[in-house]
C-alpha cells in the first residue's frame, strides 16, 4: 500500500485564523479524499481532491471554508479557513488502491484544536 | 436511520475469547464492504474486505448476507493487540468516478488479560 504522511500532526490554533495541512503520497494515485473524525466520531468525507481540477464537496462542506489542493499526483492541501472551535477535530486524507475495488489508505491524520 | 450501524459496545473480554461484530447497512447499492481497525488515536487501517462468500484471514473472518444488509466480522481466540475500534464500511455510488465510503461508528474492543 501506498505510504502517505501528513503535516503538520497537530496543532493548537486561535479562532479565526486558518491552517493548511498538507499530504504526501510516495506514489502517483488517481484519487485523494480528505476525511474529518470529531472526537469520539466516525469518520465523515468532506471533499474528493481532484488533480488539475476544483475538488468535489460533500454535502455540508464548503470551497470557501476548506479550499483544496491537489497540484499532482502525489499531493494536496486542505485548508481550515476561519477556524471556530467546532473545528476541533482530526483531517485524515487518504487515497484510492488502484489494486483493489474502493479500498482507501490513510495518513496518520492531524490533530487541530482551536481555542 | 444511519447508513451504517454498528453496535457502539464497548466489548470487554478475556484473552482467548471468541467475539462478534455486527454492522447492517440501509443503501442497497452498495457496492464494497470492509472492516477497518482504529486505534486509539491513529488512523483507520484496512482490516479485510468483506465477500459475499465470506472470507477469513487467519483469526478473523468476515461474512456478508446481501439479502439482510448484514456484515459480521468474528475474532477467534483474541488477543490483548486486537483491542481498538472497528469500523464497518461500505461503498457506495457517488457522483464521481469513485465509489464513496461510509464509515460506522466504529465498536470499540477492550481484550483483557
Amino acid at each position: 500500500s501506498a505510504v502517505i504522511s501528513q503535516k503538520p500532526s497537530r496543532d493548537i490554533c486561535q479562532r479565526g485564523t486558518s491552517l493548511t495541512i498538507q499530504c504526501q503520497v510516495d506514489s502517483q494515485v488517481t484519487m485523494m479524499f480528505w476525511y474529518r473524525q470529531q472526537p469520539g466520531q466516525s469518520l465523515t468525507l468532506i471533499a474528493t481532491a481532484n488533480q488539475g481540477s476544483e475538488a468535489t464537496y460533500e454535502s455540508g462542506f464548503v470551497i470557501d471554508k476548506f479550499p483544496i489542493s491537489r497540484p499532482n499526483l502525489t499531493f494536496s492541501t486542505l485548508t481550515v479557513s476561519n477556524m471556530s472551535p467546532e473545528d476541533s477535530s482530526i483531517y485524515l486524507c487518504s487515497v484510492l488502491d488502484p489494486t483493489g475495488p474502493d479500498t482507501q489508505y490513510f495518513g496518520p491524520g492531524t490533530r487541530l484544536t482551536v481555542l | 436511520r444511519k447508513e451504517v450501524e454498528q453496535d457502539p459496545g464497548p466489548f470487554n473480554v478475556p484473552e482467548g475469547a471468541t467475539v462478534a461484530f455486527n454492522c447492517t447497512y440501509s443503501n442497497s447499492a452498495s457496492q464494497s464492504f470492509f472492516w477497518y481497525r482504529q486505534d486509539c488515536r491513529k488512523e483507520p487501517k484496512l482490516l479485510m474486505s468483506v465477500y459475499s462468500s465470506g472470507n477469513e484471514d487467519g483469526r478473523f473472518t468476515a461474512q456478508l448476507n446481501r439479502a439482510s444488509q448484514y456484515i459480521s466480522l468474528l475474532i477467534r481466540d483474541s488477543k490483548l493487540s486486537d483491542s481498538a475500534t472497528y469500523l464497518c464500511v461500505v461503498s457506495v455510488a457517488s457522483s464521481g468516478s469513485a465509489r464513496q465510503l461510509t464509515f460506522g461508528s466504529g465498536t470499540q474492543l477492550t481484550v483483557l488479560p
